[in-house]
């Protein structure tokens, strides 16, 4: 069964400084890897994903993530935060294209001015 | 871009009463899920649907909730008689058949049991 920890209940970070949020998985197989992220008040959208390829996964908002295989991390990474950037973050994972996703307990991400 | 839509955003009912809630997956998806979060906690999930069964479902998804593709178009989910717990934010997904790998989430529905 696949499993996703996000150790970091809560990163407070100031504006304009750079975050990283971190992801670890584990899984018996290969899996597809995501980052969601859920605004106040708001569903889930989709920030990126890796599916195969370049390890260095680049998302919206000027979000990236890298897919460590040695590590099974996929931590997520901005140069320099935003206000708006102010919400919860969540890892997932799924074992194929269309099977349910796992979600980690998710990362909320205080901007701090 | 396509999305898929949930109604209704807020929902309120007493405890034992019966819920449905409802779901519009895009257009050309064959795969749809449910799933959960209760405030504060992680996001849940609660049960898949493919060519109108349940493919997989987790041990949330007890006999007090059912699914259903009752047309071409909405995807619902029924939970028989609520209870306190079952306050959460429900999101509906859905993919395509064949390049599955784009899931997308409603906006979801937030379901108070007082």
């Amino acid at each position: 069964a696949q499993s996703v920890t996000q150790l970091d209940s809560q990163v407070p970070v100031f504006e304009e400084a750079p975050v990283e949020l971190r992801c670890n998985y584990s899984s018996s197989v290969s899996v597809y890897l995501f980052w969601y992220v859920q605004y106040p008040n708001q569903g889930l959208q989709l920030l990126l994903k890796y599916l195969s390829g370049s390890t260095l996964v680049k998302g919206i908002n000027g979000f990236e993530a890298e897919f460590n295989k040695s590590q099974t991390s996929f931590h997520l990474r901005k140069p320099s935060v935003h206000i708006s950037d102010t919400a919860e973050y969540f890892c997932a994972v799924t074992r194929n294209r269309d099977d349910k996703i796992i979600f980690g307990k998710g990362t909320r991400l205080h901007i701090l001015p | 871009e396509p999305e898929v839509t949930q109604t209704p955003s807020h929902q309120v009912t007493q405890m034992g009463q019966e819920v449905i809630l409802r779901c519009v997956p895009i257009s050309n998806h064959l795969y749809f899920y449910w799933y959960r979060q209760i405030l504060g906690q992680k996001v849940e999930f609660l049960v898949s649907f493919y060519n109108n069964e349940i493919s997989e479902k987790s041990e949330i998804f007890d006999d007090q909730f059912s699914v259903e593709r009752p047309d071409g178009s909405n995807f619902t989910l029924k939970i028989r008689s609520t209870k306190l717990e079952d306050s959460a934010m429900y999101f509906c997904a859905s993919s395509e058949a064949t390049s599955g790998e784009r899931r997308f989430f409603g906006p979801g529905t937030r379901l108070t049991v007082l």
